[in-house]
Formats: structure tokens, sequence, C-alpha cells
């Protein structure tokens, strides 16, 4: 496909269990970023890699989560030792150098 | 650090009415603020941009620096505009992409 992919799409896991969730960005974009989106609390900025490296990891909120980038294509967030707090909708977005953001459909995240 | 605020969390209309979302933006460099909008059941997606100028599905904004806003704004609300509504500020450090959205607005077009 075209677009941005995220996989799983909905995942439900039990609070202290880590979790992987998956990337797929437009083939050939640079820039990758990860938001969080939950009610009340909007889009929050997690980590914007370019290329593999990540210049900005500033919004991540806890040491509890970490993302890396391989070959300069898919990226994986994962979460370790789950919170009931991180249960929110994961986005995805990618772009190429001052072409805008293009975004994922989300994976949806409850932890029990 | 630069910083966008959407006061309303939900906003009301009915259809046919004009609509507003309002946004205000902080920053130290030269602002560029797009909209995005997430229908529901569907992606993020841009609806706009303040460099070009242009009206989308009848939405338009226009940059005032001196009142740091960049209020949306549609004369005559349809139903498929319900959706959730994003303003978002574009910034150093992020790469050339790199945006700082508004916490969003949810936007409900009664019949």
């Amino acid at each position: 496909g075209a677009g941005v992919s995220q996989s799983p799409s909905n995942k439900v896991t039990e609070k202290g269990k880590d979790v992987e969730l998956r990337c797929d960005p437009i083939s050939g974009h640079t820039a990758l970023y990860w938001y969080r989106q939950s009610l009340g609390q909007g889009l929050e900025f997690l980590i914007y890699f370019q290329g593999n490296s990540a210049p900005d990891k500033s919004g991540l909120p806890s040491d509890r989560f970490s993302a890396e980038r391989t070959g300069g294509s898919v990226s994986t967030l994962t979460i370790q030792r789950t919170q009931q707090e991180d249960s929110a909708v994961y986005l995805c977005a990618s772009s190429l150098e001052g072409w805008g953001q293009f975004f994922g459909p989300g994976t949806r995240l409850t932890v029990l | 650090a630069q910083r966008v605020t959407q006061p309303e969390k939900l906003l009301s209309v009915f259809k046919g009415a004009p609509v507003e979302l309002k946004c205000n933006y902080s920053y130290s460099g030269s602002p560029e603020l797009f909209w995005y909008v997430q229908y529901s059941r569907q992606r993020l997606q841009l609806l706009l941009r303040h460099i070009s100028r242009e009206s989308i599905k009848g939405f338009t904004a226009d940059l005032n620096k001196g009142e740091t806003s960049f209020h949306l704004k549609k004369p005559f609300a349809q139903e498929e505009d319900s959706a959730m509504y994003y303003c978002a500020l574009k910034y150093s450090g992020g790469g050339a992409d790199g945006l700082t959205f508004g916490k969003g607005t949810h936007l409900i077009i009664q019949p």
C-alpha cells in the first residue's frame, strides 16, 4: 500500500506485560514520528526519527518507553511493564523533507 | 518552548451556522501553522496550511501574528464537518516537518 501502516490495529494486554507496536512508513520517507492520542490530552509527541537516529526523544514519558528504527524504514515502539495509564491510541507519521506528515491508522492499546 | 492552545475541547453548532475553531500559539521563531482533521474511524489528515492560503471544504484560516492566532472558520457548517480538529505549529528541532499539536477540538454539527 502507499500509505503509512501500523500493526497491530488493536492490542489488549495485562498490566506489567511488554508490548511492541510497529510502524511501516511511506517508502522513501526519511522522517518518522510517534505520537500518543488520548482523551483530554490530544496528540502528544513521543519521538522523532531522521533516518535511523532519534534527534528528539523528549516526548517519551518514562524509561519504560523506547523506540528504534532500522534500515531507515520500519520503526518499533516498545512499552515495558505496561501500566493502565499507557492505554491510548499510538499514532505514527512519516514525512519527506518539508512535504508534511502523513499519518497511519494508529494502534489502540488497552492495558487491563 | 513552542505551544499550541485550543481552548475548546468541544464545540457544537447547528447545520448551516458559522463555525470558528480557535487556535492560539506561542513560538519565538517564524510561525508556520496547520490544521489537521480526523473524521470518525479515519486517520488524521492535513486540512490546510497557512502558507497555502487555500480554502479546503469551505474552511479557511488566517494567521494573525499580532494576536498569535490561527482560527479555523467556515461560514455554513455541514453535518459531514463533524470531526476532531487539531491545530499544529511547525517548529525547528523536529526536522523539516516537526509539529507541535494542540489538544484538539471535537466539532459536532447538529442537524
